[in-house]
């Protein structure tokens, strides 16, 4: 079973700073890995998604890489803003690729 | 923008109870999934959906969890006989296809059991 790991649990950093949110999975042979956010209380939203065969994506501020030879994933954010204050999920798809397996996060918080 | 709905977004039930738990997917979507997160842990997996059967379920997914996609439009999580753990949050996922294209998730639906 794809195992996902997430580090750091939480992060708090003032507005405007670059930041890394790092995630690792114990099978190299991934599929696909899927960032997600989610605000208290609600549901997920589907920030990125990084195919196998690619190494990153990007939507505006976001960044997100995949490093399957060393398990790992690193979504990046640019020019932290308050509104970014929110949960970051990220999922890999388990073998029979139907399942996604999810870590528990990483809660960060942007104070202005 | 399409979405994923759910409803109800809360349902108190009593312990024993049967729910239902509804769930109208993207419309050209083929791939149907069922989630759950109870409180401070994971977002779990609990059954995937396809061509009008189960392709995947998890340890979760047991006797007392049915899905079904009874018409064109819904898809439904039966839970026969609630217990006090299954307090969470339900979301349903839908994708186009499996692995090479993102899953979207709904609001979720909190299920209280009392």
């Amino acid at each position: 079973k794809q195992e996902v790991t997430q580090i750091p649990a939480a992060l708090s950093v003032p507005e405007g700073e670059n930041l890394v949110l790092n995630c690792s999975f114990t099978d190299s042979a991934i599929y696909n890995l899927q960032w997600f956010r989610q605000d208290p209380g609600k549901g997920l939203t589907s920030l990125l998604l990084i195919q196998s065969s690619q190494r990153e994506q990007t939507s505006g501020r976001l960044n997100a890489s995949l490093d399957k030879s060393s398990g790992r994933s690193t979504l990046y954010i640019a020019a932290s803003q308050p509104g970014d204050s929110a949960t970051y999920l990220c999922a890999g798809y388990s073998n029979s690729g139907y399942a996604l397996n999810f870590g528990k996060g990483t809660s960060l918080l942007v104070t202005p | 923008e399409p979405e994923v709905t759910q409803t109800p977004s809360h349902q108190v039930t009593q312990m024993g109870q049967e729910v239902i738990l509804r769930c109208v997917p993207i419309s050209n979507h083929l791939y149907f999934y069922w989630y759950r997160q109870i409180l401070g842990q994971k977002v779990e997996f609990l059954v995937s959906f396809y061509n009008n059967e189960i392709s995947e379920k998890s340890e979760i997914f047991d006797d007392q969890f049915s899905v079904e996609r009874p018409d064109g439009s819904n898809f439904t999580l039966k839970i026969r006989s609630t217990k006090l753990e299954d307090s969470a949050m339900y979301f349903c996922a839908s994708g186009v296809d499996r692995v090479w294209y993102e899953q979207y998730f709904g609001p979720g639906t909190r299920l209280t059991v009392t």
